[in-house]
């Protein structure tokens, strides 16, 4: 069974860059679609973007400027850097597995962390 | 980018009743809709796939109709469990996108 850890730090002051790692374990990285999805507190789900095994990205324009996603297939791990964060890139932020044999939806989730971004 | 609304954002029901939570997106999306349900502090769930397939180990209690722009979700019969905030995603195009969600709470 495929699981999702995300992880990384917790607090990111605010112009500097977040940086999240999600590890996928119980199964391959290869042949699916990884995502990073956020939360700011109280609200609803923004996508971020995606990347599939083989190294081809889809950001969400909105933060395309600012977002980078990698994948490193020998650790069965990809990351999230958004750089020159504000107050309102806190958020609990989700990495996911889309599946193109399911209309790319996201079966599988990782349990979320929080990044807090204040000085 | 492809905008999605919900309606009704929140609703009270009690256990039992049946519960209809429309979905709606800006242009034609096909099947490319997906639910999902989220608990307080924790991640969504996947519900419903390509309008109206039932992910593996979710009751068939709940439902989903399609295609096209408007979308429904149903549960047949509201268990304690189903208490919770239910979002639609469209997966047509990037980038996807969320409904805003529809709380359901108790009665």
């Amino acid at each position: 069974q495929v699981q999702l850890q995300e992880w990384g730090p917790g607090l990111v002051k605010p112009s500097e860059t977040l940086s999240l790692t999600c590890t996928v374990s119980g199964g391959s990285i290869s042949d699916y679609y990884w995502s990073w999805i956020r939360q700011p507190p109280g609200k609803g789900l923004e996508w971020i973007g995606y990347i599939y095994y083989s190294g081809g990205t889809k950001y969400n324009p909105s933060l395309k400027s600012r977002v980078t996603i990698s994948v490193d297939m020998s650790k069965n791990q990809f990351s999230l850097k958004l750089s020159s964060v504000t107050a309102a890139d806190t958020a609990l932020f989700y990495c996911a597995r889309a599946d193109a044999g399911y209309y790319y939806a996201m079966d599988v989730w990782g349990p979320g962390t929080t990044v807090t971004v204040s000085s | 980018d492809i905008q999605m609304t919900q309606s009704p954002s929140s609703l009270s029901a009690s256990v039992g009743d049946r519960v209809t939570i429309t979905c709606r997106a800006s242009q034609s999306i096909g099947k490319y809709l997906n639910w999902y349900q989220q608990k307080p502090g924790k991640a969504p769930k996947l519900l419903i796939y390509a309008a109206s397939s039932l992910q593996s180990g979710v009751p068939s209690r709940f439902s989903g109709s399609g295609p096209g722009t408007d979308f429904t979700l149903t549960i047949s019969s509201l268990q304690p469990e189903d208490f919770a905030t239910y979002y639609c995603q469209q997966s047509y195009s990037t980038p996807f996108t969320f409904g805003p969600g529809t709380k359901v709470d108790i009665k």
